[in-house]
């Protein structure tokens, strides 16, 4: 069964602490993206991933960081610098980053700062 | 960048009743998707459509390009339509840009 798996599905963190969500994709897809969606807003482009080894910054990219060691995850850390981490994040992969490719979406994982 | 409109920003339906969603892009796109997003958060891919008609069930969407809009049409339209909807184009290059979507809630 292909897809986009996620976890936690939902994460407590203290204010200080750095945390790290999950992405698996088992669709063979070699881009990848991370997205934040605050309430009743779209999404907003984090991170991205053309291919393993690489990855380059979205929109929104200050206070994150992610790896790209396997082509199947690429995991996302929120740190302490980010200032308002409260939100919910969704992974994304599509086949390539370039062209008409569709986009899929993890089931997301919401973080709740204390 | 290119913008992306959505309308209604909200609609209430009956449920039983007939819906067409809007999405206006201000620039040529290869790509164009449109997405349920549930109460519980999932994205779900309802129809990638960068031109023509597509039906899946109750579901339709057309996009014209050259006139760079889309539209969903919902037919006899069920509470679990209920949720977000949005559209999301590729105007080139690799970044996605998503419309600030269009709620939908379906009254039994």
């Amino acid at each position: 069964d292909g897809g986009i798996t996620q976890s936690p599905k939902y994460l407590f963190r203290k204010e200080g602490q750095n945390v790290t969500l999950s992405c698996e994709q088992n669709l063979n897809h070699d881009a990848m993206y991370w997205y934040r969606q605050d309430p009743g807003q779209g999404l907003r482009l984090i991170y991205y991933s053309q291919i393993v080894n690489d990855f380059q910054k979205g929109d929104i990219a200050e206070g994150y960081s992610v790896s790209r060691e396997k082509k199947e995850s690429f995991p996302l850390t929120v740190t302490s610098a980010q200032k308002n981490p409260t939100a919910f994040y969704l992974c994304a992969s599509s086949l390539a980053l370039v062209g008409g490719y569709e986009q899929f979406f993890g089931p997301g994982t919401r973080l709740t700062v204390l | 960048g290119i913008q992306v409109e959505q309308s209604p920003p909200d609609l209430i339906l009956q449920e039983g009743a007939n819906s067409t969603l809007r999405c206006n892009f201000s620039d040529s796109v290869n790509n164009l998707q449109w997405f349920h997003q549930n109460p519980w958060g999932q994205l779900i891919n309802l129809f990638y459509i960068p031109s023509g008609t597509k039906q899946n069930g109750r579901l339709s969407a057309t996009t014209v390009a050259t006139e760079r809009y889309s539209l969903l049409y919902i037919s006899s339209s069920q509470t679990t339509d209920s949720g977000v909807y949005f559209c999301a184009v590729k105007p080139g290059g690799f970044k996605t840009i998503f419309g600030a979507g269009t709620r939908l809630f379906v009254k039994a």
